[in-house]
């Protein structure tokens, strides 16, 4: 799976768009761009994933350049209760891939 | 909402004693189930890799024969920590995908569990 880079961490204002921030320059065609989140002492929360096209969910949009090679997840409305470590994975699709995460970007929400 | 649970949330033991974690699918059939670990200020290792009804996949440098699994049914897998000692002390997740073939398939994951072995 392609490997991805993302800043260690970040600092947002609370009511203010987030937008973390991932390059993933060697993806192959067949992998998707997963984000998850991990609050503290908790177990990671999937967010959103896609393959080329913009997506939008609830919780967050997921904007991947044309080329592919970046990403950008955008929280919207960040709230105290979005701090957390983001990751950005890129998986193979099948049955005998994996997510293999990163040190991820820690963001952190403030008043 | 795709939910996974764990059992127990946090455990303490005493060295030399193994410890069994509880990973459940509750409201969807999971065939994959993959096991974690996180050390404190570390992100996630991958232990393990389990489809329903056959052997667990380990990643290189866990010992599988420490680290027990067993993928029962499309709802449930274990974890067994065999003879544990305090540096198995750690955080750890299980995740449940369900479905097969091409499509993407998403991970979810459980709240995790904190063993500490004294």
């Amino acid at each position: 799976d392609a490997k991805t880079t993302q800043p260690p961490s970040m600092d947002c204002a609370e009511g203010r768009a987030a937008n973390l921030p991932c390059n993933h320059s060697t993806i192959s065609g067949n992998e998707y761009v997963y984000w998850y989140r991990q609050i503290h002492s908790q177990g990671p929360q999937y967010i959103i994933h896609g393959l080329k096209n913009n997506e939008t969910n609830e919780m967050a949009s997921l904007i991947i350049t044309e080329d592919r090679k970046s990403s950008t997840l955008i929280l919207p409305h960040a709230t105290l209760r979005d701090t957390a470590v983001y990751y950005c994975i890129v998986r193979v699709v099948g049955t005998a891939s994996k997510l293999t995460f990163g040190t991820g970007t820690r963001l952190q929400v403030t008043l | 909402g795709a939910v996974v649970s764990q059992h127990p949330s946090w455990v303490i033991c005493k060295s030399g004693t193994s410890v069994k974690i509880e990973c459940r699918s509750l409201d969807f059939q999971a065939t994959t189930m993959f096991w974690y670990r996180q050390f404190p200020k570390q992100s996630l290792m991958l232990m393990a890799t389990s489809n329903e009804g056959s052997k667990a996949t380990y990643e290189q440098g866990v010992e599988k024969d420490k680290f027990l699994i067993n993928h029962a049914s499309l709802t449930l897998s274990t974890l067994t920590v065999t003879s544990a000692h305090p540096e198995d002390s750690s955080f750890y997740i299980c995740s449940a995908r369900r479905g097969l073939g091409g499509e993407a398939k998403t991970q979810y994951f459980g709240p995790g569990t904190r063993l500490l072995v004294l």
